[in-house]
């Protein structure tokens, strides 16, 4: 039972290369995210898919695109890498929406560090 | 700006000792408190969570306290184990009718044995 897999694990870019992160789930969840890690900072959301073919912007969205590309799959692009993208990334899933309801399985993350 | 504020930003007890780690909420809204645990090179995990029904919740050594009228909520870590020590998040949702997670900054824990 793999649960959230993320890969790559690591990652070094130099500023302005794009790159995309992959993300799948094996729970058969509905819902489905991406936070990135920064020491004193907690997680921060970047996006979110609450269902298959919807996505929506969380709270720092800029410099970054995702798709959903099926309800397993949810992939994080990068198009244009700066340093201050340096970071853990996380994808995580949710068996519905309401996060009352739905706890967060977490993946192992992918540190990315961009020169 | 953070909606949930977390403190310590990192302690140190001792094996067996109590690690108590505070967290304070601005949206008074709020219906769902969860801990996070994290270990270095992992993702968090889900370690326990409360409604603002009730006062407490307890899972074996793991407690949470929860202060409505102060809008407060801890975690307690009763008889500490070095298999304790990792990081820990608060969260809540970001508004009440959002169902998104505010994470706190995360309290790293050492036990020392």
């Amino acid at each position: 039972n793999a649960g959230v897999t993320q890969t790559p694990k690591f990652q070094v870019l130099k500023t302005g290369q794009s790159m995309t992160l992959q993300c799948a789930q094996d729970m058969n969840h509905n819902s489905m995210y991406w936070y990135r890690q920064d020491p004193g900072m907690g997680l921060r959301l970047i996006y979110y898919s609450a269902s298959e073919g919807t996505t929506d912007k969380g709270e720092v969205p800029n410099g970054y695109n995702v798709s959903r590309l099926n309800k397993r799959e949810f992939s994080l692009r990068l198009e244009s890498a700066a340093p201050s993208q340096t970071s853990v990334y996380f994808c995580a899933s949710s068996e519905g929406y309401r996060a009352s309801y739905s706890p967060l399985h977490f993946g192992n993350g992918t540190r990315l560090t961009v020169t | 700006q953070q909606q949930v504020k977390q403190s310590p930003q990192s302690l140190i007890v001792q094996k067996g000792g109590i690690s108590i780690i505070n967290c304070a909420y601005e949206n008074t809204a709020f219906d769902y408190f969860p801990w996070y645990q994290q270990f270095p090179g992992k993702g968090p995990a889900l370690l326990i969570a409360i409604r603002p029904d009730v006062s407490e919740k307890k899972e074996g050594r793991f407690t949470i306290s929860f202060n409505k009228s102060a809008k407060q909520f801890s975690l307690h870590i009763m008889d500490s184990q070095p298999g304790d020590s990792a990081t820990y998040f608060c969260a809540a949702p970001k508004r009440s009718n959002d169902y998104k997670l505010s994470f706190g900054a995360g309290t790293t824990v050492t036990v020392r044995a």
